[in-house]
């Protein structure tokens, strides 16, 4: 299969703290991971493109300097919110694309900023 | 950029068929997903359809594609009322694979 493991599920932190979420491909490498961000009944919205060993590609409007994405390995990458504020609140997913499997999701992280 | 819109919102009820409907704009579209979110969850592929098919059955599920008017349906039959979610129709077309998705159509099932 292609599973890829997401976590934390959830996250409740103070406003002006960091928090880190991880990616993690379970049974396969990754050379190239994304991660989305979703409002309250709305679709996904792609924040960047994380590769293996470079710096990530990140979608007009997305502050780099905010959502720092590092994928140091094949098998995972995190996504860490610095100086998050309560406009930062959303439900974050990550994905990861296999040969012949397509698209596998993260089971998604909800993040509370208070 | 390029849209993929759905309609928000269906109601079925239990035993009917389901159909839901998604355009999209960008003609060098190749691959088209139906991905499925139940509250809190993150979202589960249900099916995909390459540029060059005109439809794909999986058990309950029926993909349509009319290529020529860049609409994607998905057909549910026998509806049930563990098919409630979220449904979201995605596409890509460049070589890094960034899906463009639908706003989704929630689907609620009565019995």
């Amino acid at each position: 299969g292609a599973v890829v493991s997401q976590h934390p599920s959830w996250v409740i932190c103070k406003s002006g703290t960091s928090v880190k979420i991880e990616c993690r491909s379970l049974d396969f490498q990754a050379t190239t991971m994304f991660w989305y961000r979703q409002f309250p009944k709305q679709s996904l919205m792609l924040m960047a493109t994380s590769n293996e060993g470079s710096k990530a590609t990140y979608e007009q409007g997305v502050e780099k300097d905010k959502f720092l994405i590092n994928h140091a390995s094949l098998t995972l990458s995190t996504l860490t919110v610095t100086s998050a504020h309560p406009e930062d609140s959303s439900f974050y997913i990550c994905s990861a694309e296999r040969d012949n499997y397509g698209y596998t999701f993260g089971s998604g992280t909800r993040l509370t900023v208070v | 950029g390029e849209d993929v819109e759905q309609s928000l919102f269906l109601s079925v009820r239990e035993g009917d068929s389901s159909v839901i409907n998604c355009t999209y704009t960008d003609s060098s579209s190749t691959y088209l997903y139906w991905y499925k979110q139940e509250p809190g969850a993150g979202l589960q592929l249900l099916t995909y359809i390459f540029s060059n098919m005109d439809m794909k059955q999986d058990q309950r599920l029926t993909v349509l594609l009319n290529k020529k008017d860049k609409h994607l349906s998905l057909r549910i039959a026998d509806t049930q009322t563990g098919d409630s979610a979220i449904y979201f129709c995605a596409e890509t077309s460049d070589s890094w694979g960034k899906l463009q998705f639908g706003a989704g159509t929630q689907v609620v099932v009565t019995p």
